[in-house]
């Protein structure tokens, strides 16, 4: 068992700012890159944003760059996502994931992911 | 950024069918690919990864093949819990981009 758990979706309006968390269990969460994939209502995934193990590098997906900022607590086994100036279009439930590293990219577990509504 | 396309976008399919979803890339992946299925109102699951790779606990009924460009999934003898939407994603470079998915449902 793997458990990834999102938090702190719900209704923002436009233009403003909302954190995402991800708590994790279930494994050293420390020695893991994780990341957050997003999906629009009815429509396809979308990987948003990576964090390595040590929270030293951060790569972002174009939408994401100079709005989101992923960052983690290890000390605290938990992941997040700040999100600013929200656009309708950032409508969508985020999910984390985890990856063994940057290079080792595969997403073998998922929360059940938290819905961001912007409206 | 590299780009994915699956075709079929959807397909109908009965209990006990084959079939076969493929999936491209915009550029050489090498085997940096990985396959999902999503049901209805739940998370993506991860089945192959590295193009081949049958995640554990995942029936032997599914399997993928292919490197560079041009990947195959496959589900033998499909079953009730197979309906699904399944998504292709490339991990060999940033940004990891997923394929627009391909639905199966029941014909």
């Amino acid at each position: 068992q793997v458990p990834l758990v999102e938090s702190g979706g719900g209704v923002v309006q436009p233009g403003k700012s909302l954190r995402l968390s991800c708590e994790v269990s279930g494994f050293t969460f420390s020695s893991y890159a994780m990341h957050w994939v997003r999906q629009p209502p009815r429509k396809g995934l979308e990987w948003v944003a990576v964090i390595s193990f040590d929270g030293t590098t951060e790569k972002y997906a174009d939408f994401a760059k100079g709005r989101y900022t992923i960052s983690r607590d290890n000390s605290k086994n938990t992941l997040y996502l700040d999100m600013n100036n929200l656009r309708p279009e950032d409508t969508a439930v985020f999910y984390c994931v985890r990856s063994f590293d940057l290079l080792t990219v595969w997403f073998d577990h998922w929360g059940p992911g938290t819905l961001v509504t912007v409206s | 950024d590299i780009q994915m396309t699956q075709s079929p976008s959807s397909l109908s399919a009965s209990v006990g069918d084959r079939v076969t979803i493929t999936c491209q890339a915009s550029q050489d992946i090498d085997n940096y690919l990985n396959w999902y299925q999503q049901r209805p109102g739940n998370a993506p699951k991860l089945l192959i990864y590295s193009a081949s790779n049958l995640e554990a606990g995942v029936p032997s009924r599914f399997s993928g093949s292919g490197s560079g460009t041009s990947f195959t999934f496959t589900i033998n003898n499909l079953q009730p819990e197979d309906f699904a939407t399944y998504y292709c994603q490339q991990s060999d470079t940033v940004p990891f981009t997923f394929g627009p998915g391909t639905k199966v449902d029941v014909q």
